[in-house]
């Protein structure tokens, strides 16, 4: 079946604009995860959905991150007055449950470039 | 508080001769343990788990990894290494308790013909 999707595969904007990620996870899958990964680095958690809630939101970095799930299954980043630092990939994963030994499912990864 | 160090950056091996990833861990509560591998322009795949059962886990492509509690290690093996085996690898942690994953820094293994 299908893997996890994530669109655009690449995408360039200008510092302080506003820009949206999405994630397409597996069918049936009720966890969903968004990490960042910088150059170099291991990716870093920042966000936690079950079904259409947000569980853990505790590694969003600022208010300027913020993302949905509103039908518990596709989810969007937003990255509202991008800066250069937050330039990276960033990736998606889905779950079956958030049991805690569930194999995450990741997807390609949206790289993000901001000018 | 959780996390995870990977000891060595880069590993270079020599194909046909054993392969040795470390990792260490730090955990509030009982963890589970994973590896991840990244091909270049390739998603992550989960190679093994460790998940409070058998402390001597069997991933997939002959790796395995054993959890040593004492040691809080939990270091990734494989008896002979492929030129395939060529990637990024990452120990991630996660507590009992908690929905946080944490991931290593990677370890770039190399194979040498």
């Amino acid at each position: 079946g299908a893997g996890v999707s994530q669109t655009p595969s690449n995408k360039v904007t200008e510092k302080g604009k506003y820009v949206e990620l999405r994630c397409d996870p597996i069918s049936g899958h009720t966890a969903l995860y968004w990490y960042r990964q910088s150059l170099g680095q291991g990716p870093e958690f920042l966000i936690y959905f079950q079904g259409t809630g947000a569980a853990d939101d505790s590694g969003l970095p600022n208010d300027r991150f913020f993302a949905v799930r509103p039908e518990g299954s596709v989810s969007t980043l937003k990255i509202q007055r991008t800066e250069r630092g937050d330039s990276a990939v960033y990736l998606c994963a889905s779950s079956y449950s958030s049991g805690g030994t569930d194999t995450q499912y990741f997807g390609p990864g949206t790289r993000l470039t901001v000018l | 508080a959780q996390s995870v160090t990977q000891l060595d950056s880069h590993v270079s091996v020599s194909e046909g001769t054993p392969v040795l990833l470390r990792c260490n861990y730090s955990s509030s509560y009982s963890p589970s343990l994973f590896w991840y591998v990244q091909h270049p322009n390739k998603g992550l795949q989960l190679l093994l788990k460790y998940t409070s059962a058998a402390t001597l886990v069997k991933g997939i492509n002959g790796f395995e990894a054993e959890f040593k509690k004492s040691e809080t290690s939990f270091h990734l093996t494989k008896p002979s290494a492929h030129m395939s085996d060529a990637a990024e690898y990452f120990c991630v942690v996660r507590s009992s308790g908690t929905y946080k994953y944490i991931f290593g820094t990677g370890t770039r293994l190399k194979v040498l013909a």
